[in-house]
């Protein structure tokens, strides 16, 4: 069975700054991998996925993502942070698509100070 | 707003009464999900129905639990006999006939036993 591993439970930042959100994955055979990013007082969004091909992927609101499959990471990246960027922050996989029973980290919760 | 919708937003209960969530989905989308979300940890997997088929079922779904989804639209949950272990929020997710993997979450309905 596969798993997600989110080793910081919460990250601070300050605005402008650089962001790195990290996600390790188990899993036998070439995982399908998500983040997705859960606002206060909102539904889970999608911000990118990864399912083959160039292994650095971009995604929505200047969010990208890289896939190493020698260290089974799917790191979360951001060059520069806004306020808005507050949120709790899910890395997940998948076995197969089609039937999208995902298995989530248990998040890494990002704060952003002036 | 063509959003997935759950109702209630929250929900008070009593240990031993019986709750009932519902859940609908983006009018397109022929699959639904139903998620379980505790304190501190990520989405986990409850069941999976693709139009009015009920195609997997987590072993976190005890018999106390059971969900629908008539004619293939919208979605229930409903909890027998709650405990308080079943305090959490209850997330519901729908896709498309694609393999995107794309999940579109509601806001979530969430049920403290008191």
């Amino acid at each position: 069975a596969q798993s997600v591993t989110q080793p910081d439970i919460h990250i601070t930042v300050s605005e402008g700054a650089s962001l790195e959100l990290r996600c390790n994955y188990s899993y036998g055979a070439t995982p399908y991998l998500f983040w997705y990013v859960q606002s206060p007082g909102q539904g889970l969004q999608l911000l990118l996925k990864y399912f083959s091909g160039d292994t650095l992927v971009q995604g929505i609101k200047g969010f990208e993502a890289e896939f190493k499959r020698s260290q089974s990471s799917f790191n979360l990246r951001k060059p520069s942070v806004h306020w808005s960027d507050a949120a709790e922050y899910f890395c997940a996989v998948a076995a197969r698509l089609g039937n999208e029973k995902l298995t989530f980290g248990t998040g890494t919760r990002l704060t952003i100070i002036p | 707003d063509t959003g997935v919708s759950q109702d209630p937003r929250h929900k008070i209960t009593k240990r031993g009464q019986n709750v009932t969530f519902r859940c609908d989905p983006i009018s397109e989308h022929n699959r639904l999900y139903w998620y379980r979300q505790t304190l501190g940890q990520g989405p986990e997997f409850l069941t999976y129905f693709q139009n009015e088929a009920q195609l997997e079922k987590s072993r976190l779904l005890s018999d106390r639990f059971s969900a629908e989804r008539p004619k293939g639209s919208f979605s229930t949950l409903e909890i027998q006999r709650t405990e308080q272990g079943d305090s959490a929020m209850y997330l519901c997710a729908s896709s498309g006939t694609g393999r995107t993997g794309e999940l579109f979450f509601g806001e979530g309905s969430r049920l403290t036993v008191l």
